[in-house]
């Protein structure tokens, strides 16, 4: 079975400029979250989707957003990029079809913003 | 969310245990323990999660202690793939009933050859 996928690997924006993320997750799995790694901040949970619906968001900006397509690929957007959303950005997917799913992490996307 | 305190790294030998320790002294009655382990330039995978009694699987054991405030991972014999950062986590679950790993800043563990 492939893991969750995440594209681009790499990418580098400048201030001001908007992004967006793609998440695949692992076939038959319905939520996708969406977490930030910085070397300052460590992981942070940015959001969950599941059915197309966000059912949690951490405490980030307006300007970070998400949706998550009926195939349960999922994207994360950021706009009006600063400095400090250069991180890794790591999505995980789960079945969430009873309490405490594991959790399966893709590779991550390094944003650099200039 | 409930708190979890883990030392901020340890050293080990390879081919030798590891014990990695975790207090959760708020921890509730229907929290489950995960551990998950974030291997250098990789997002994090799971490793192994407990609720009362002590688990084992191919990867690690979890030794939970009686009153559920603290917890210890093993690994019974280290190698250097072993190397990573360990996080100790109770996930919530949220109003939207959603789960949320919140992670801390994890074990730094260091397996020597």
């Amino acid at each position: 079975k492939a893991g969750v996928t995440q594209t681009p690997r790499y990418l580098i924006k400048t201030r001001g400029q908007q992004v967006t993320l793609s998440c695949s997750p692992i076939s038959g799995h319905r939520s996708v979250s969406w977490y930030q790694q910085t070397p300052g901040q460590g992981l942070q949970f940015l959001f969950e989707y599941f059915s197309e619906t966000q059912r949690n968001k951490g405490n980030f900006p307006g300007r970070f957003s998400g949706r998550q397509f009926s195939n349960s690929r999922s994207e994360m957007n950021v706009s009006t990029l600063e400095l400090g959303d250069s991180a890794l950005y790591l999505c995980a997917s789960s079945l969430r079809d009873r309490a405490y799913n594991e959790q399966f992490f893709g590779p991550g996307t390094r944003l650099t913003v200039l | 969310d409930a708190k979890t305190t883990q030392p901020n790294s340890m050293e080990s030998n390879e081919e030798e245990p590891v014990h990695l320790p975790c207090n959760h002294s708020t921890i509730s009655g229907t929290d489950y323990i995960h551990w998950y382990r974030q291997l250098p330039s990789q997002g994090p995978e799971y490793v192994i999660h407990g609720l009362t009694s002590n688990v084992n699987n191919r990867m690690a054991s979890l030794a939970i202690a009686e009153d559920r405030k603290s917890s210890t991972l093993i690994l019974h014999r280290a190698t250097l793939r072993d190397a990573a950062v360990y996080y100790c986590i109770l996930p919530g679950i949220t109003q939207g009933g959603s789960e949320k790993l919140v992670f801390g800043k994890g074990t730094k563990l260091t397996v020597n050859p």
